[in-house]
């Protein structure tokens, strides 16, 4: 149980472009769900927290108007990377929780590549 | 301070060996424990799940909570060489976001 997907798993796109990612709870209901980025050998950064119908909390330093999430079911949220730069490359991963939310179940991770 | 410290590693044992990981802290209010293993270009998964102190154990895989030190614990019994990924540890309390470590990366040698 408490299966997350993300889509796709990897993406090369131009600079300027945008790109969209998905996140799906498979089996649950995710009352939350979070963003973060990984760079090489680093570990998780969260990016923003988003529930279900409000809008997402974004961490410090990180642009809300560039980095665009909607959450607009509880099994579905989108990361939208506005204008993408190479400097955005990294790995990006969506995480799930329901209930209380004292855990969270991640996907697999996106890996973008902006050239 | 961090919240949250875990060396780095690398750490590379035999194949067979015990493995000791481990975290420290300093946020007291922390009561959900938690390790994750992640594999090179995967996302973290959920190996082990533990509330306040105590020991809980699962398969070869044992994690230790100790609050009165702010310290916590992953064993690794009779290492394999799929067992070689970066492992994280995340603790958070009821009001607070999941703090991560940043992950300690182990190798198992056949």
């Amino acid at each position: 149980g408490a299966v997350v997907s993300q889509h796709p798993s990897w993406v090369i796109c131009k600079s300027g472009t945008s790109v969209k990612i998905e996140c799906r709870s498979l089996d649950f209901q995710a009352t939350t769900m979070f963003w973060y980025r990984q760079f090489p050998k680093q570990s998780l950064m969260l990016m923003a927290t988003s529930n279900e119908g409000s809008k997402a909390t974004y961490e410090q330093g990180v642009e809300k108007d560039k980095f665009l999430i909607n959450h607009a079911s509880l099994t579905l949220s989108t990361l939208t990377v506005t204008s993408a730069h190479p400097e955005d490359s990294s790995f990006y991963i969506c995480s799930a929780s329901f209930g209380g939310g004292e855990t969270q179940y991640f996907g697999p991770g996106t890996r973008l590549l902006v050239l | 301070q961090k919240e949250v410290e875990q060396d780095p590693g690398p750490l590379s044992v035999p194949e067979g060996a015990i493995v000791s990981l481990n975290c420290t802290y300093s946020n007291s209010a922390f009561q959900y424990f938690m390790w994750y293993r992640q594999y090179s270009r995967k996302g973290p998964e959920l190996l082990m799940y533990t509330y306040s102190s105590g020991n809980k154990e699962d398969g070869r895989f044992t994690a230790q909570v100790d609050k009165s030190s702010k310290y916590i614990s992953l064993f690794i019994r009779d290492s394999q060489p799929s067992d070689s990924a970066t492992y994280l540890c995340a603790m958070s309390s009821s009001a607070s976001k999941i703090i991560f470590g940043s992950g300690t990366r182990l190798s198992i040698r056949p």
